[in-house]
């Protein structure tokens, strides 16, 4: 989800359930791409990344899928538990911009008790 | 340190005042970043400082806002005469080495009111 001015795209989802949070990126030479969440008052904070020779990859919990076809990127979140609410962003390099990330306007994932 | 540490966490200002934002990178990290983020907003990129090499300063949105990088480490954000947009979360982060694919690590921020 891209961000449309003050009010972010929301992703309200009941605990135990899974999330997934999608992202359009926008460059065709991207090859690194990372996911950050940032709850509130703090800053953002790395959760996966993956490199653009993959098109998926596991860590605990949450799964990256890279389609490089049609520039989308997804953060799937197993058994959502309410400390999983955050905003969450997808951000994209590409090698000639050294490590300069390009990031998306952020998904707000809401958990219900 | 452990992390990125940022100060002030907050600042109120009046308009027309200057502020300086601080930054201690993660000890070892020779690139240092710069992010703004307004109210329910994604990262908007202002600047980045690599080692020694002039600092990318094209995210910049003004001359009112200026950043330097003393001896490789501490970086300090001075915005002058801000302005009521100037009111936002200033972000810093760092990582290891520009020159390859590294993730970032974030501060908490500084939470700028310019009233």
């Amino acid at each position: 989800g891209e961000s449309v001015g003050l009010h972010l795209p929301t992703l309200s989802v009941q605990e135990g359930d899974n999330s997934i949070i999608n992202c359009a990126y926008s460059n065709s030479a991207s090859d690194y791409f990372i996911w950050y969440k940032q709850e509130s008052g703090k800053g953002p904070q790395f959760i996966i990344d993956i490199r653009s020779n993959m098109d998926k990859r596991q860590g605990q919990r949450v799964t990256v899928l890279l389609n490089k076809t049609v520039k989308h990127l997804s953060l799937q979140i197993a058994a959502t538990q309410p400390g999983d609410s955050a905003v969450y962003f997808c951000a994209e390099n590409w090698a000639n911009a050294g490590n300069m990330l390009t990031f998306g306007g952020g998904t707000r994932l809401m958990v219900k008790p | 340190g452990a992390g990125v540490s940022q100060s002030p966490s907050n600042k109120v200002t009046e308009k027309g005042k200057d502020v300086e934002l601080r930054c201690d990178p993660i000890s070892g990290h020779t690139a240092l970043y710069w992010y703004r983020q307004s109210l329910g907003q994604g990262l908007e990129f202002l600047i980045y400082f690599q080692g020694n090499s002039a600092p990318d300063k094209s995210g910049l949105p003004s001359d009112r806002f200026s950043a330097e990088r003393t001896g490789g480490s501490v970086s300090t954000l001075t915005i002058q005469r801000t302005q009521q947009e100037d009111s936002a979360v200033y972000l810093c982060a760092s990582s290891f080495d520009r020159s390859t694919n590294e993730k970032l690590f974030f501060g908490s921020g500084t939470q700028l009111s310019v009233l």
